[in-house]
């Protein structure tokens, strides 16, 4: 268990509609990363916050959005979904001054 | 851009033989270099990792080569057993950012 928790873990919607995702870091960690893994692709980076702001982007969709609040959880929000977006999405955090990222057990997104 | 080349995208041994992964990255600012594991249906988790300071590294039956030169890196597993079988993922983090760029995975099967 690395101590990142993400919920929910299944999810199972329709063309068009919109989700939230949540993702809570491990204790004292101040990012947040967000991650999109295909069925047998990679990782691919889609954004990053750091205590509540955003840091980096990566290749996320505008229909795609991200925030970080006070207690330092992250959502994302994903809309107007498309059969191309199921997927699972990985949220990992970490600590300042150091580079290890420990990944949450990603929640699994299916768009019937 | 940035990028992270990885080879092969599948790889089979015997257990007991080694197995080599190789990555190249594209932004020679890059100055860390982790490498993941992901088991079937799990989160991906840091296995070794190098900085750009270092040349080599080694935990246990696995370590990890950069040339900056050349600007690729590999992991190697030797002794290889069944519990090794999982999906490897290179990346690069590119300086002044925390933001990873994975590979895009290898497929490694130990077969007994």
């Amino acid at each position: 268990d690395s101590g990142v928790t993400q919920t929910p873990k299944h999810l199972i919607t329709a063309t068009g509609q919109r989700v939230t995702l949540r993702c809570s870091p491990r204790s004292g960690d101040l990012s947040v990363y967000w991650y999109q893994q295909s069925l047998d692709q990679g990782l691919q980076f889609l954004i990053q916050y750091y205590n509540g702001e955003e840091r980096a982007k990566g290749n996320i969709l505008e229909r795609f959005s991200a925030q970080q609040f006070p207690d330092l959880h992250s959502e994302l929000n994903l809309s107007s979904l498309e059969l191309g977006d199921s997927a699972l999405y990985f949220c990992a955090s970490s600590v300042e001054g150091l580079r290890e990222q420990f990944f949450g057990p990603g929640t699994r997104l299916t768009v019937l | 851009g940035e990028n992270v080349e990885q080879h092969p995208s599948t790889l089979s041994v015997q257990e007991g033989d080694s197995a080599v992964i190789k990555c190249t990255y594209s932004d020679s600012a890059s100055n860390y270099f982790p490498w993941y594991k992901q088991e079937l249906g799990k989160r991906p988790q840091l296995i070794i990792d190098i900085r750009s300071n270092v040349g080599e590294k080694k935990d246990q039956r696995i370590a990890v080569t950069l040339n900056k030169t050349a600007k690729h890196f590999s992991l190697h597993i030797t002794e290889t057993q069944p519990e090794d079988s999982a999906v490897y993922f290179c990346a690069a983090s590119i300086l002044g950012t925390y933001k990873y760029i994975f590979g895009t995975g290898t497929r490694l099967k130990v077969l007994a």
